[in-house]
């Protein structure tokens, strides 16, 4: 079976600070993996994924991940913060094979102090 | 192109209570999602639909919930009766192909 793990519950960082959201993954079968945001009251809003391309993923707002297989991981960065990052972010995978749906982290709240 | 559409975006109803969701996907996407968001945790798989046929709804409690996707298209989600601890946000996906997945903005559900 599939499953993910976010480390941290809650990440502070201060505003123009490194932002680094750590996600480790199981899975039998090469994975797909997602990071998505959610701002409070809204849905769901895909940053970036990985479908066995390129390892290091760039997704929008100056998030990027970087798929590690010897790791398990699936950690997603972004070199300086803004107060506009606070949201929940959640990692997910999938089966690449099958094309099964989503399974989701618990989340990590993102906080940003000015 | 239009998002994933979700309604009543909020509803309050009191236990034993019956609550139906509606969820219109966007054209042409052949797979639709439910998931149940419990406040404090991830999104969880209640149903995907692969046009009008259900592809997985094992973690669905079929004792009170219930959903269909007449046509291929929109799809209802049904809860009676409701208990306090489906308080949560239902969000509809859609896809048209695997690994990509639009969310909706949710429907939140509070039981009293």
């Amino acid at each position: 079976a599939q499953s993910v793990t976010q480390l941290g519950s809650h990440v502070s960082v201060s505003e123009g600070a490194l932002v680094l959201l750590r996600c480790n993954y199981s899975s039998s079968v090469p994975p797909y993996l997602f990071w998505y945001v959610q701002y409070p009251n809204q849905g769901l809003q895909l940053l970036l994924k990985y479908t066995s391309a390129a390892t290091l993923v760039k997704g929008i707002n100056g998030f990027e991940a970087e798929f590690k297989k010897s790791e398990t991981s699936f950690h997603l960065t972004k070199p300086s913060a803004h107060m506009s990052d606070a949201a929940e972010y959640f990692c997910a995978v999938s089966d690449s094979q099958a094309g099964t749906a989503l399974i989701f982290g618990k989340g990590t709240t993102l906080s940003v102090s000015s | 192109e239009a998002g994933v559409a979700q309604s009543p975006r909020y509803k309050i109803i009191e236990k034993r209570q019956s609550v139906a969701f509606w969820c219109n996907p966007i054209s042409g996407h052949a797979t639709l999602y439910w998931y149940q968001q419990i406040l404090g945790q991830g999104p969880k798989l209640l149903i995907q639909f692969q046009n009008n046929g259900v592809v997985d709804d094992s973690q669905l409690p079929k004792d009170r919930f219930s959903a269909e996707r007449l046509k291929g298209v929109d799809s209802t989600l049904k809860i009676q009766p409701a208990k306090l601890e489906d308080s949560a946000v239902y969000l509809c996906a859609s896809s048209p192909l695997p690994n990509t997945i639009y969310f909706g903005e949710g429907s939140w559900l509070t039981v009293v």
